[in-house]
């Protein structure tokens, strides 16, 4: 067990449709990216936030979005949902923002659109 | 801009068999190393980390990993695996010193055990 959980375990929504994939950090860490994983495309980037604030984008699409809160908790918002985006979502955390922090994965939630 | 290539998709092995899953990086820049593990239906756990120093690196499970700069390769070997080692296994880099902290994955390699 990572520290690092995940909710919910498993969404199904249809195409069109707009989700939110929440993520609580590990106790004591500041910072939580999300990451993508597709079979298609393996395990992308998708964004870093840090302390609340964004830190670093990679492959995010336009129509996701995300944010960190003052608990520091985080949540992924995906909408207009295409049959692509189905994927294992991934939030990590680490201590701090920088390349020398360990990154904590979590369980991951498993996204299906119909 | 980094990148990272896992040259075998998938490995089959007998148990007990020693195992090489390979594993090279581009990177105009250094970098710190990483493998990760995935068992099915679970989330990534870190195998073991190169930062500096040695450039033989022991991790958990028995595995090890040799970083060879003018190869610009991080080969992950086992010299016994077990079925319980049957899963993904996940290359990554990230930059060095850097403030971005984000890991930049390879495709995987699915390692199969067979009895």
């Amino acid at each position: 067990d990572s520290g690092v959980t995940q909710t919910p375990k498993h969404l199904i929504t249809a195409t069109g449709q707009r989700v939110t994939l929440r993520c609580s950090p590990r106790s004591g860490d500041l910072s939580v990216y999300w990451y993508q994983q597709s079979l298609d495309q393996g395990l992308q980037f998708l964004i870093q936030y840090y302390n609340g604030e964004e830190r670093a984008k990679g492959n995010i699409l336009e129509r996701f979005s995300a944010q960190q809160f003052p608990d520091l908790h985080s949540e992924l918002n995906l909408s207009s949902l295409e049959l692509g985006d189905s994927a294992l979502y991934f939030c990590a955390s680490s201590v701090g923002w920088g390349s020398s922090y360990e990154q904590y994965f979590g369980p991951g939630t498993r996204l299906t659109v119909t | 801009a980094q990148s990272v290539t896992q040259l075998d998709s998938q490995v089959p092995v007998f148990e007990e068999a020693p195992v090489e899953l390979r594993c090279n990086y581009s990177s105009s820049v250094s970098v710190y190393l990483f493998w990760y593990v995935q068992y099915p239906n679970q989330g990534l756990q870190l195998l073991l980390k190169y930062l500096s120093g040695s450039t033989l690196v022991k991790g958990i499970n028995g595995f090890e990993a040799e970083f060879n700069k003018s190869q610009t390769s991080f080969h992950l070997r086992k010299p016994s695996v077990h079925i319980s080692d049957t899963a993904e296994y996940f290359c990554a880099v990230r930059n060095y010193g850097g403030s971005q902290g984000n890991l930049i994955f390879g495709k995987g390699t699915k390692l199969s055990v067979k009895p």
